[in-house]
């Protein structure tokens, strides 16, 4: 069974640029997240969808920060303009359903993100 | 407020010896979920165990076990026969059930395995 993908797996920017990530979560998964994880601290969760809407977006800096989950499969998560501390690796994960006792995410290798 | 506390040091674990990463965690729900993964330096975050708060028996996946004490909200994740392919950052995670699933995950422990 294929992983979480995601692309690009390095990116360089300067600040006020914009980037955008892309995941394709493990097929079958209704709930895909999306992480990030600062240097030297655990990840922390910027959005969740359920299929193609969104759940929890309560951590998402949404005047710089957009994402999107057309069709309720892959996602891309957008920053514009980039600030120097959002420096950092963007994770994706997945998992079957939303909520269920064990339930477990699965994630990707990450896009590591140097904003100049 | 921090949920998930990871406060030891990097530690260096001699080859086919145990380890043992503490985890502690605070939460007022009666149901919830604890979570490690491993990162090694390629990033990814691995799945390892998973103790659910109900779960009357410490949870076990080859050589990963979890020492689960309720009334100490504590989560440590023991590694038995270390290889020096267990070098990694571990990371303890719960989810609270009654919330959205949301992981909160703590710091981390970084462990090095030497032969």
């Amino acid at each position: 069974e294929a992983g979480v993908a995601q692309s690009p797996r390095y990116k360089i920017i300067e600040k006020r640029q914009s980037v955008a990530f892309w995941c394709n979560p493990i097929s079958g998964h209704a709930t895909l997240y999306w992480y990030q994880q600062i240097l030297g601290q655990g990840p922390k969760l910027l959005i969740q969808f359920q299929n193609n809407g969104v759940v929890d977006d309560s951590q998402l800096p949404k005047d710089r920060f957009s994402a999107e989950r057309l069709k309720g499969v892959d996602s891309t998560l957008k920053i514009q303009p980039a600030k120097l501390e959002d420096s950092a690796v963007y994770l994706c994960a997945s998992s079957l359903a939303r909520i269920s006792t064990g339930e477990t995410q699965y994630f990707g290798p990450g896009t590591r993100l140097l904003v100049l | 407020a921090q949920k998930i506390t990871q406060t030891q040091p990097g530690m260096f674990v001699q080859e086919k010896e145990a380890v043992t990463l503490d985890c502690t965690y605070d939460t007022s729900d009666q149901s919830y979920g604890l979570f490690w993964y491993k990162q090694p330096s390629s990033g990814e975050m691995i799945f390892l165990i998973y103790q659910g708060s109900y779960d009357e028996q410490n949870a076990t996946e080859g050589r990963y076990s979890l020492n689960f004490q309720k009334a100490r909200k504590s989560a440590n994740l023991v590694i038995s026969a270390s290889q020096l392919g267990d070098s990694a950052m571990y990371f303890c995670a719960m989810r609270e059930d009654y919330g959205n699933n949301r992981l909160a995950f703590g710091k981390g422990n970084q462990v090095v395995v030497i032969p």
